[in-house]
């Protein structure tokens, strides 16, 4: 059973272009999203995390935008840049006890020039 | 400050034969977490170490163990590889980030493991 469904599995945008990428999730008790960026050859990391007290959290030219009632939460990136070309998870998780993140499947994301 | 380590980057093995993949944190974390990599499969949790002296399997468990051998390492072993075992492995770390004003755990990963069984 997939807990955290992530759309689209690829995205090819123009430099300058928004892409969006979207999850869903279905445990009401997660309580905490970040979103990971991953470069080829390379882990996971970090890229932008928020929490359902809010319904939009901007980083830079990334946002996270939130929406509890349908359990869902999405990526935009404003002025895409082929240094963004990546694959991107989106997670969900508990903040309380063992931090263990539910992962979506993940989005390659290409940005051409 | 290094990290997240893995060892080794590459490898490639026989059906049957045994290995173990090496990780280390430098960053004083407790918990401590494998996964794999797979086309279109996302990150899947192989096991994880919540803290020193526990562990626990996660979502794919199964033709893996692990041995947290102290607070910095967590190594995870293939007793008898098969092929469904070729992937990319992944080490992870988790605890407070620093110079973020939210407290909330944060995952640091590994370079990976790119495991190839024949």
């Amino acid at each position: 059973q997939q807990q955290v469904k992530q759309s689209p599995q690829s995205l090819i945008v123009q430099k300058g272009g928004i892409p969006i990428i979207n999850c869903a999730y279905e445990n009401t008790a997660f309580d905490y999203f970040p979103w990971y960026q991953q470069f080829p050859g390379k882990g996971p990391a970090l890229l932008i995390a928020i929490r359902p007290d809010v319904s939009e959290k901007k980083e830079g030219r990334f946002t996270i935008s939130f929406n509890k009632s349908a359990k869902q939460f999405s990526l935009h990136i404003m002025d895409s840049q082929p240094g963004d070309s990546a694959t991107y998870f989106c997670a969900a998780s508990r903040i309380r006890g063992s931090y263990i993140p539910t992962f979506g499947r993940g989005t390659s994301l290409i940005v051409h020039p | 400050n290094a990290g997240v380590t893995q060892t080794p980057k590459f490898q490639v093995l026989k059906t049957g034969q045994s290995m173990t993949l090496q990780c280390a944190q430098d960053m004083n974390h407790n918990s401590m977490y494998w996964y794999r990599q797979d086309p279109g499969m996302g990150l899947r949790l192989i096991y994880y170490s919540a803290s020193e002296g526990t562990t626990d399997k996660g979502e794919v468990p199964n033709g893996y163990n692990v041995s947290r051998l102290n607070k910095r390492e967590f190594s995870l072993r293939l007793e008898s590889a098969a092929p469904s075992q070729t992937s990319v492995y992944f080490c992870a770390s988790s605890g407070p980030p620093p110079l973020r004003v939210d407290p909330t755990d944060t995952q640091y990963f590994g370079p990976g493991t790119r495991l190839t069984v024949l």
